[in-house]
């Protein structure tokens, strides 16, 4: 069964560096998302793409936080610099095409940043 | 901006004994979808209700959606201690493109 892959599982870094986070979707797969999931909260959606395009980026900390996905296929979620808020469990999921209202998501096992 | 909240936050329950889990959103929904997701794990899709008074059933689980499309529940009979993780509903709102709205999400806890 196809899976969507994330690296690394585990990331441990101090504040004020740069850290980055990959993504790779179920082929076939158009709608690619971000979502941060704090300890005892459900996931809150950063960004979102269809294809190659965001189609929402309104919760994205844009001053230290960027996305990109620019081929339509794997992505690249980057924090520069990390703050001590930082921390939690950094979740990528895909999905078919979010255009059709039965669409449902598929998560990889994500990222725990952990900022020192 | 929509909200969805679920309640009970957490639950401990003896195995064996039933659970239910509410989610009430301020927005009329599209459709709700139900998510699991295991202690250090990413939720894992269980099941998606589109019609308004949809009920289906997983074997243990039952999914209801509500009249308005605004609530839905899961009913979990004779709870096991693999039931144990946190149980999200999360309902799309339709924008020209599905932007999903996680619930808040209720952790059950199984007592052997």
């Amino acid at each position: 069964e196809a899976e969507v892959a994330q690296s690394p599982r585990y990331k441990i870094t101090e504040k004020s560096q740069a850290v980055a986070f990959w993504c790779d979707p179920i082929s076939g797969h158009a709608t690619l998302y971000w979502y941060r999931q704090i300890l005892g909260q459900g996931p809150e959606l950063l960004v979102q793409f269809q294809d190659e395009s965001v189609v929402d980026d309104s919760q994205l900390p844009k001053d230290r936080f960027s996305a990109e996905r620019l081929k339509g296929v794997d992505s690249t979620l980057k924090i520069q610099p990390a703050e001590l808020g930082d921390s939690a469990m950094y979740l990528c999921a895909s999905s078919w095409d979010s255009n059709t209202p039965t669409d449902t998501q598929y998560f990889g096992p994500g990222t725990r940043l952990t900022v020192l | 901006g929509q909200q969805v909240m679920q309640i009970p936050q957490y639950q401990h329950v003896q195995e064996g004994e039933d659970f239910t889990t509410y989610c009430n959103s301020s927005t009329t929904l599209s459709n709700i979808q139900w998510y699991k997701q295991r202690p250090g794990g990413h939720p894992v899709f269980l099941i998606q209700l589109v019609k308004s008074g949809e009920v289906k059933k997983q074997k243990r689980l039952t999914f209801q959606f509500g009249e308005a499309k605004k609530n839905s529940s899961l009913h979990i009979t004779a709870t096991q201690t693999t039931d144990v993780g946190t149980y999200f509903c999360a309902g799309p709102s339709r924008r020209g493109y599905q932007k999903v709205t996680f619930g808040t999400g209720t952790k059950l806890q199984v007592i052997p």
